[in-house]
């Protein structure tokens, strides 16, 4: 079983609209849990962080976390074509985001 | 554009050679995490080194192996190379005063092996 899963898509959403991007992890004991974009040829850049259980908001993002269904998920409001990356899901079982767990990251298309 | 550098950009080696690929922290930051990225694959956490010592290991075999320096720049050593090692090499650093969610990865090293 992967630590990490992810939907590797591709989704695709027309702009504007809202795209939803899931994970599920398996460490029940898992503290922090992160999102990060990857542009094609590009190194990963951080999106959002969350600890707590509840929704996090971000200017246009927002992350959510469920630690009993061990699922967390990413929501981009009034999406833009510059959104359009590889969304990756990672996990870590202590506090920060050192020593990450990735899943394998879901792509994403803005169709204009 | 983050402090993190990475050198080369790009590399060719044939299996069975060494490589040793290098990262520059961003000022101010003590900590280097190196991943493995394989095509169509998330980072794979390889190992950290905190103050020139090593901080954890992923499930990397010992021929992948590393120094950090006391400038807290880093290197990856990879010994006896494998088709399967043809990936992007991703150093990350953190541990400055933004708190333990600051961390910033470099642009990478793609590496081929022939």
């Amino acid at each position: 079983q992967k630590e990490v899963e992810q939907n590797s898509g591709p989704l695709s959403v027309p702009e504007g609209a809202i795209a939803s991007l899931n994970c599920t992890y398996s460490d029940r004991g898992s503290q922090s849990f992160f999102w990060y974009r990857q542009y094609s040829g590009k190194s990963p850049e951080l999106i959002m962080f969350i600890y707590s259980n509840g929704d996090k908001e971000d200017g246009r993002f927002t992350a959510q976390l469920n630690k009993a269904s061990q699922y967390v998920s990413l929501l981009i409001r009034d999406s833009q074509p510059s959104d359009s990356a590889t969304y990756l899901c990672a996990v870590n079982p202590n506090f920060g985001n050192e020593k990450l767990t990735f899943g394998t990251g879901t792509r994403l298309t803005i169709i204009p | 554009e983050t402090g993190v550098t990475q050198s080369p950009t790009h590399l060719i080696k044939t299996r069975g050679q060494q490589v040793t690929l290098r990262c520059s922290s961003q000022s101010g930051h003590n900590t280097v995490s190196w991943y493995q990225q394989a095509l169509g694959q998330g980072p794979q956490f390889i190992f950290q080194y905190y103050r020139e010592e090593e901080n954890g290991r992923g499930n990397f075999p010992p021929r992948f192996s590393g120094l950090q320096f006391p400038n807290y720049s880093s290197e990856l050593n990879v010994n006896a190379l494998e088709l399967d090692d043809s990936a992007l090499y991703l150093c990350a650093s953190s541990g400055g005063a933004g708190g333990i969610y600051e961390q910033y990865f470099g642009p990478g090293t793609r590496l081929t092996v022939t």
